[in-house]
């Protein structure tokens, strides 16, 4: 168990929908960072939040967008979802050392 | 785009035997990390190592960095059917942004 929590795990939904997945992060860590894994694309880098705020942006869409909040819970949200956004989103949590911690992801699929 | 790129894509062995993949990358790094991860499940962290080190242990891990060849390689020794998983490297392009690349597929046979 790394700490870091996601919900929801699996999500179904259809195109033009919008969800929120939601992160947790380790107790004490201060940056959160979201992943997209795909099969053709890989692992990406979407953004990284420290401490409330945005710290890097990756490939991340412009219909997404992704907050943390003060309690340092980070939000994903994602709009006009198309079928090509199903795939496994993953949120880390991190402290100065560098190393990432990884929830067990939502599993998005858009029909 | 991806930073680090592993080779091979897949590797099948026997248990007790080793396991050696390769990730190449781009641009210099401060630091190189692998990550390990089952099918459908987080990647967990194995070893960091930074760019002035060129070998790190971590028990049946040796991870190697050679920066003026811009390549890491990961041996994992005696291998068990639970190391089945795939690993992935993973580079910081930047102080805040960790880029990983396409993963080894290993696979144990008992």
């Amino acid at each position: 168990d790394s700490g870091v929590t996601q919900t929801p795990k699996h999500l179904i939904t259809a195109t033009g929908q919008r969800v929120t997945l939601r992160c947790s992060p380790r107790s004490g860590d201060l940056s959160v960072y979201w992943y997209q894994q795909s099969l053709d694309q890989g692992l990406q880098f979407l953004i990284q939040y420290y401490n409330g705020e945005e710290r890097a942006k990756g490939n991340i869409l412009e219909r997404f967008s992704a907050q943390q909040f003060p309690d340092l819970h980070s939000e994903l949200n994602l709009s006009s979802l198309e079928l090509g956004d199903s795939a496994l989103y993953f949120c880390a949590s991190s402290t100065y050392t560098g190393e990432l911690f990884f929830g067990e992801g939502s599993r998005l699929t858009v029909l | 785009s991806q930073q680090g790129e592993e080779d091979p894509q897949a590797l099948s062995i026997q248990e007790g035997e080793n396991a050696t993949m390769n990730c190449s990358y781009k641009t210099s790094i401060n630091n190189l990390q692998w990550y390990r991860q089952n099918s459908g499940r987080g990647l967990v962290h194995l070893i960091l190592i930074r760019s002035n080190e060129r070998e790190k242990h971590s028990g049946r891990l040796r991870v190697t960095l050679d920066t003026s060849k811009k390549s890491s390689s990961l041996l994992i020794t005696a291998s068990r059917a639970a190391d089945t998983a795939s690993y992935f490297c993973a580079t910081d392009e930047n102080d805040y942004k960790l880029s990983f690349g396409a993963g080894t597929t290993v696979t144990v046979r008992a």
